[in-house]
């Protein structure tokens, strides 16, 4: 069963559009962070986020911690090319902080 | 590049046999993790080492085990190997024990292993 599920699954965009991404979970965690991960690579860390209802803003990328902290969600605005990968978001809940459950992915494509 | 290294890339074997996978942690970390990410599991954790000695454990099989050195690399063991083993294994570092707060994995490129 996974604990944080994410959505949607699979994105194509054109360049320039804008998206979000939601990582949902029924348990509270007590950081949630997002990595995003490129073809043949590991998944390089976007931001960490702590404070249920947090804000976090990465350039075009915008982060939010639901109140509960038991969501997530995750816009692009203007998206590039570059912006391609999978995006996978990661909670450490309270007591089990040195595991780190990761969500189901959201693999983004963006084309010219 | 993170700073993590993991040999061998890629690895192609055959059931039953038995493989071993290593990881370098970044120069600092303490704190090793094994992943394993398949396209209909994604990224599953496994094991995590602290300076020697095993911190947590996740979803590994009783076929799989791992350990730290004292200079702190790590290796991963599989053996009867599956066909379902096939996946790719991530290996991951961090400088604290735990992840609580803003503690940060940086991962490896990981080692794509095939089963057949």
């Amino acid at each position: 069963t996974q604990l944080l599920e994410q959505s949607p699954q699979f994105l194509s965009i054109q360049e320039g559009e804008n998206l979000t991404v939601y990582c949902n979970s029924s348990s509270v965690f007590s950081s949630l962070q997002w990595y995003r991960q490129e073809p043949g690579e590991g998944p390089v860390l976007l931001v960490t986020v702590v404070t249920g209802g947090e804000v976090k803003k990465l350039k075009r990328l915008t982060f939010q911690f639901g109140d509960a902290r038991k969501d997530s969600s995750l816009h692009i605005t203007a998206a590039q090319p570059g912006d391609t990968g999978l995006y996978l978001c990661a909670g450490a809940m309270t007591g089990t902080a040195s595991k780190l459950t990761f969500g189901t992915g959201t693999r983004l494509q963006v084309t010219l | 590049d993170s700073g993590v290294t993991q040999t061998p890339k890629h690895l192609i074997t055959a059931t039953g046999q038995r493989v071993t996978l290593r990881c370098s942690p970044r120069s600092g970390d303490l704190s090793v993790y094994w992943y394993q990410q398949s396209l209909d599991q994604g990224l599953q954790f496994l094991i995590q080492y602290y300076n020697g000695e095993e911190r947590a454990k996740g979803n590994i099989l009783e076929r799989f085990s791992a350990q730290q050195f004292p200079d702190l690399h790590s290796e991963l063991n599989l053996s009867s190997l599956e066909l379902g083993d096939s996946a790719l294994y991530f290996c991951a570092s961090s400088v604290q024990p735990g992840l609580a707060g803003t503690g940060e994995l940086f991962f490896g490129e990981g080692s794509r292993l095939t089963v057949l």
